[in-house]
């Protein structure tokens, strides 16, 4: 069955500082991954999917298959990223999510 | 209109009440879904339906009854429910009922019900 696994469950940093959210997925097959992100008091919205290979909001995420990974990155992180932000795979009728991670950023 | 719509945004209910939970979506996606969410945790799946017909039940109990009128509406009913099952209640929709295949899948989310259960 899929899986992720966020293994941290609070990161905080000051403005402008590097941010990395950590996700790591177990799969059978090849894995549909995304980012969902939960603004305080909006509803729960697509960040990234790895299909796009894009970058939103200036955060990108690498599919590193060798590490099942699926970390999100941002090199310089600002207020309004703070959020709750969750790692999920699809597989057939099912999006799992991970447990989360709250990001808070300082001014 | 790329929105999922939830109503009502908030609703009270005693434990011998029946009330409804309605969510729709005008964006011809074939695939909704029910999830619960508990604060600062993720959302758990509790209904698919794909095509209007119920796909996949994750073992929710039976005072949660789903209905699918079309293809825009989806309800969720509620009856005798317990103190616990006090949450955000989300609806969503994709636009097919598969992952794993183009990556196409993306999951819109309603804003939400909040439900408290007294």
């Amino acid at each position: 069955a899929q899986r992720v696994t966020q293994p941290e469950k609070l990161l905080s940093v000051f403005k402008g500082a590097p941010v990395e959210l950590k996700c790591n997925y177990s799969y059978s097959g090849s894995p549909e991954l995304f980012w969902y992100v939960q603004y305080s008091r909006q509803r729960l919205q697509l960040l990234l999917r790895h299909i796009s290979r894009e970058s939103i909001k200036g955060f990108t995420a690498d599919l590193n298959k060798g590490e099942t990974s699926f970390h999100l990155k941002k090199p310089f992180a600002q207020e309004e990223d703070s959020a709750m932000y969750y790692c999920s795979t699809g597989a057939n009728s099912k999006l799992t999510f991970g447990k989360g991670i709250t990001l808070s950023v300082r001014p | 209109d790329t929105e999922v719509t939830q109503t009502p945004k908030h609703l009270v209910m005693g434990m011998t009440n029946k009330k409804s939970l309605k969510c729709e979506q005008h964006m011809g996606h074939r695939a909704m879904y029910w999830y619960k969410q508990k604060a600062k945790k993720p959302p758990e799946l509790m209904f698919v339906y794909s095509y209007e017909k119920l796909s996949i039940n994750e073992s929710v109990p039976s005072r949660f009854s789903p209905e699918c009128p079309n293809s825009s509406l989806l309800n969720l009913h509620l009856h005798a429910l317990q103190p616990e099952d006090s949450a955000l209640y989300l609806c969503a929709s994709t636009q097919g009922d598969h992952w794993g295949l183009s990556g196409a899948n993306v999951l819109t989310f309603g804003a939400g019900s909040r439900l408290t259960v007294l």
